[in-house]
């Protein structure tokens, strides 16, 4: 079936300016998160939904990174007044639910900053 | 979760048995060790996990001593295709959120 979707797959933005990050998960997996990582680097937690439960933020770096999910599916990671270091690739995964320990994660977004 | 340490970088010839450690001295008793593979321009892959003693897929094999200090994934007869970087993590149900090291580069060279 349908993996995890990400779009746009690049996205080069002007410093200052807002961005939106799209995943679709694979359809009825109610736990999605975000990640990000950096050139070279291991990934980093940035959020997580489960279901209808109120998203695990503690990862989030600052208070210009926001995210939602709608339905219950499809998430968007917004970044604003987006800096240079916000460059990255941004990694989205799902999972089927409580009892499971592996996610399955997208292709990525990968964001530079000029 | 548990802080988890592997070798950076790796090296192999084709054919060859490849085995990368990780230690994890301090993982919880409700963690699960498991292992994630990433190529380039790819999100990671789930490889393999297990609790204690030995787990083997169609990929790799997993072994992990008593004490659960450390685990080695063991992958059989490499090929160039498995060139990628390996990750050793603790990860526990309940839809907690995976923390990632910078894992170990695996080269495999003809």
């Amino acid at each position: 079936g349908a993996g995890v979707s990400q779009s746009p797959s690049n996205k080069v933005t002007e410093k200052g300016k807002d961005v939106e990050l799209r995943c679709d998960p694979i359809s009825g997996h109610t736990a999605l998160y975000w990640y990000r990582q950096s050139l070279g680097q291991g990934l980093e937690f940035l959020i997580y939904f489960q279901g209808n439960s109120a998203p695990d933020k503690s990862g989030l770096p600052s208070d210009r990174f926001s995210a939602e999910r709608t339905g219950g599916s499809v998430s968007t990671l917004t970044i604003q007044r987006t800096q240079q270091e916000d460059s990255a690739v941004y990694l989205c995964a799902s999972s089927p639910g409580t009892a499971y320990y592996e996610q399955y994660f997208g292709p990525g977004t990968r964001l530079t900053v000029t | 979760l548990a802080k988890t340490t592997q070798p950076i970088s790796m090296d192999s010839y084709e054919g060859q048995e490849v085995n990368i450690t990780c230690s994890h001295n301090n993982i919880a008793t409700n963690d699960y060790i498991t292992w994630y593979q990433q190529f380039p321009s790819q999100g990671p892959r789930f490889i393999i996990q297990g609790y204690k003693t030995k787990v083997t897929n169609e990929v790799a094999s997993l072994f992990i001593p008593a004490d659960r200090k450390s685990s080695t994934l063991s992958l059989p007869r490499v090929s160039l295709s498995d060139t990628a970087v390996y990750y050793c993590l603790g990860a526990r149900s309940g839809n907690t959120p995976l923390v990632f090291g910078k894992g170990t580069r695996l080269s495999v060279i003809a």
